[in-house]
């Protein structure tokens, strides 16, 4: 089945304490994205890539880091976690360009930072 | 930066009726407006999309409307189900849909 896979799906840590949320996807898919999704704020993007070791700056980078090293995998990392990085993130995947491709989406990770 | 606002928050109607969302955004530079359902714990999945150089797309009792002048796009349903519940996002870009900006999302609510 073709489909993003996110780990862990719920996650509670303490500050400081870093983490790596994983994405990973079967379908070959050349750009993938990290977004976070806040209450009343929509999905806002952290980072995204459009192949291999090309990756850029989203709307709100500050707190994370991702690495593209292999095409399937796209993790998003939180080198020292703070309570206003708790939220519901979501990796994305995608195809091309042409309309009607669009992204994917992962099922989710709750963070919850205490 | 682009800003995609998104109204109504809220929407409940009745089985069969029609619904309709509305967004605007800011960058008349953006070229791609995809609408995004998103049901409970589930990520956002791809409804419908449509370009700038095209005013108005149909699929099924979907459609979006686009109106460049005015930077407004509108997501239209037609014949509402209680499946059709759901938050739904509307989002902009103009650099392909790497960098979209999405709307703050529309719960619609379907009674039967």
């Amino acid at each position: 089945e073709a489909q993003v896979t996110q780990n862990p799906r719920y996650l509670i840590t303490v500050t400081g304490k870093k983490l790596t949320v994983t994405c990973s996807q079967n379908m070959n898919h050349e750009y993938m994205s990290w977004y976070r999704q806040d209450p009343g704020l929509g999905l806002r993007q952290i980072y995204y890539s459009m192949n291999v070791e090309v990756t850029d700056k989203g709307d709100v980078p500050e707190g994370y880091k991702v690495s593209r090293k292999e095409k399937r995998n796209f993790p998003l990392i939180l080198e020292s976690p703070s309570p206003n990085q708790t939220s519901l993130y979501f990796c994305a995947s995608s195809k091309g360009t042409a309309v009607g491709y669009g992204y994917t989406f992962g099922s989710g990770t709750r963070l919850t930072v205490v | 930066g682009e800003n995609v606002e998104q109204h109504p928050s809220t929407l409940s109607v009745q089985e069969g009726d029609s619904a309709v969302i509305k967004c605007t955004y800011s960058d008349s530079a953006s070229n791609y407006f995809p609408w995004y359902k998103q049901e409970l714990g589930k990520g956002p999945q791809l409804i419908i999309d449509i370009r700038s150089n095209v005013g108005e797309k149909k699929d099924q009792r979907i459609a979006v409307t686009l109106n460049k002048t005015a930077k407004h796009f509108s997501l239209h349903i037609t014949e509402t189900q209680p499946e059709d519940s759901a938050v739904y996002f509307c989002a902009a870009s103009n650099t392909g849909f790497q960098k979209l900006v999405f709307g703050t999302g529309t719960r619609l609510l379907v009674s039967p």
